[in-house]
């Protein structure tokens, strides 16, 4: 297993349906992220947790539930989305949570799509 | 709010073509990233700048950041189809939060 990976990487669901992302970083990474990617827009940061402790929540609706059971697993509880919640979620991952240089390391991003 | 331009939003040039892609800042940055996004990936860091007036050379793109600190360019010498993607700039300013631009998208034609 190499770097930051998340499943599924594809899920088409209905407005009412409750489904779950899920990410899982193999780095040792103290922090880590659930950005939005829609088109046309720059990266949304959604969470950050950092040693398991949610330290950013960016005005996300609460039909967006993250959890962050350990350092090295990541989700994002999904329930009663809109359409325009459309959109790839990617995970990340980082050292330390803040740093100047820090490097984020992506995973391969879901892809939802809310009918 | 701070935010990022970069310009332009979409290229399409042929192999072996030069370019330059911008991103450019109402705020001064403390730090500035590239990042690169392939289909169907994630992206990718490049490079990090701190210093102003600042230029790494990766291969065959060259990453500049400008003396005040508020904008950054990436000139990329012989494009090949393997350059194409999503360029996103990346920056850390006040908040020492990462903000991302709206993004470059590269085609490079054979």
């Amino acid at each position: 297993e190499t770097g930051v990976t998340q499943t599924p990487r594809h899920l088409v669901m209905g407005m009412t349906n409750k489904k779950s992302l899920k990410c899982e970083q193999h780095l040792g990474h103290n922090a880590m992220y659930w950005y939005k990617q829609s088109a046309k827009k720059p990266l949304e940061l959604m969470f950050v947790y950092s040693l398991e402790e949610r330290v950013e929540n960016n005005s996300v609706p609460s039909r967006f539930s993250p959890e962050c059971p350990n350092s090295s697993h990541l989700f994002l509880h999904l329930h009663t989305l809109q359409p325009e919640d459309s959109a790839l979620y990617l995970c990340a991952s980082s050292q330390a949570f803040g740093e100047n240089t820090g490097e984020l390391f992506f995973g391969e991003g879901s892809r939802l799509t809310v009918l | 709010t701070q935010l990022l331009e970069q310009s332009p939003q979409f290229l399409s040039i042929q192999e072996g073509e030069n370019l330059t892609v911008y991103c450019n800042s109402s705020s001064v940055f403390s730090s500035l990233q590239w990042y690169r996004q392939e289909p169907g990936e994630g992206p990718v860091l490049l490079v990090t700048v701190v210093t102003g007036g600042e230029v790494k050379k990766l291969k065959r793109l060259t990453f500049q950041f400008g003396d005040a600190r508020k904008d950054s360019s990436l000139h990329i010498t012989a494009a090949q189809p393997g350059d194409t993607g999503l360029y996103l700039c990346a920056m850390r300013g006040a908040t020492n939060k990462l903000i991302f631009g709206t993004g470059t998208l590269l085609a490079v034609q054979p």
